[in-house]
C-alpha cells in the first residue's frame, strides 16, 4: 500500500534560518504530492502540490521538488519568519481514474517552532 | 462562500452516548472525507464519499457510519462512542477526478469521550 514518511520533529529554528523537512513515499502507481499546513487550532491548507516527476511546487517561499528517483518531495524555505510555525504534512494521492477517490496518505507530520 | 463547515466544534461525551458531526460545503465538490487526526500518527481516513448517495469505508471505519443524502453535506455518526475515539474530526471536500486535486478542510471537532 502506499505510505509517507517524514522527519520527526519538533524542529526549533530561529528566524531567517533555513528550512529543510524530509518526506519520502511509497507508491504503487504514479501519486500526486502535497505539502499542507495546519495552524495551531485550524484545519489543514494546502501549502504547495506536485503533479509529476521533476515538477516543483511552490508558495509562500517554500518549495519542494517531486523527485521520482529517490521517492522524495522535501519541503524547503531560505529564511524562515515566526509567522511559519505551524505543523507541516506531506502526502500523497493515487485517485482520480483507478476510482480510489482522490484519497490522501498523509505523513504524521512536522511540528515547526520559529523563535526570534 | 464559507468553504467547508463543521458542526460542533467541541463536544464531550460518556461511553455508550451517540452523536452525529455535521461537515457542509459550499464549493459544489463531488467528494467529501472524514478524518480524525491523533498524536503521532497524522490524518486517517474513516469514510468517504465520491458522489450524493454514495459512501465508501477508509483507513479505520469502525465504530463510525456517515451518510450523503444531500451533496452538501456529509454527516459522520457515532453509535455507541468509545474512550479509543476521542480525537479531533477533519473533514474536507474535492473536486473529482484527478489526483491533483487539493482537499479543503473544515475547521475541526474536538471530542472528547470519557
Amino acid at each position: 500500500g502506499n505510505s509517507v514518511t517524514q522527519m520527526e520533529g519538533p524542529v526549533t529554528l530561529s528566524e531567517e534560518a533555513f528550512l529543510t523537512i524530509n518526506c519520502t513515499y511509497t507508491a504503487t502507481g504514479y501519486p500526486s504530492l502535497f505539502w499542507y499546513v495546519q495552524y495551531p487550532g485550524e484545519g489543514l491548507q494546502l501549502l504547495l502540490k506536485a503533479t509529476k516527476a521533476d515538477d516543483k511546487g511552490s508558495n509562500k517561499g517554500f518549495e519542494a521538488t517531486y523527485r521520482k528517483e529517490t521517492t522524495s518531495f522535501h519541503l524547503e524555505k531560505g529564511s524562515v519568519q515566526v509567522s511559519d510555525s505551524a505543523v507541516y504534512f506531506c502526502a500523497l494521492s493515487e485517485g482520480g481514474l483507478t476510482g480510489g477517490g482522490n484519497k490522501l496518505t498523509f505523513g504524521t507530520g512536522t511540528q515547526l517552532k520559529v523563535e526570534l | 462562500n464559507a468553504g467547508v463547515t463543521q458542526t460542533p466544534k467541541f463536544r464531550v461525551l460518556k461511553t455508550g452516548q451517540s452523536m452525529t458531526l455535521l461537515c457542509a460545503q459550499d464549493m459544489n465538490h463531488e467528494y467529501m472525507y472524514w478524518y480524525r487526526q491523533d498524536p503521532g500518527m497524522g490524518l486517517r481516513l474513516i469514510h468517504y464519499s465520491v458522489g450524493e448517495g454514495t459512501t465508501a469505508k477508509g483507513e479505520v471505519p469502525d465504530g463510525y457510519n456517515v451518510s450523503r443524502l444531500k451533496k452538501q453535506n456529509f454527516l459522520l455518526g457515532l453509535e455507541s462512542a468509545a474512550p479509543s475515539q476521542t480525537s479531533v474530526y477533519f473533514c474536507a471536500s474535492s473536486y473529482e477526478l484527478a489526483g491533483g486535486n487539493e482537499q479543503f478542510f473544515g475547521p475541526g471537532t474536538r471530542l472528547t469521550v470519557l
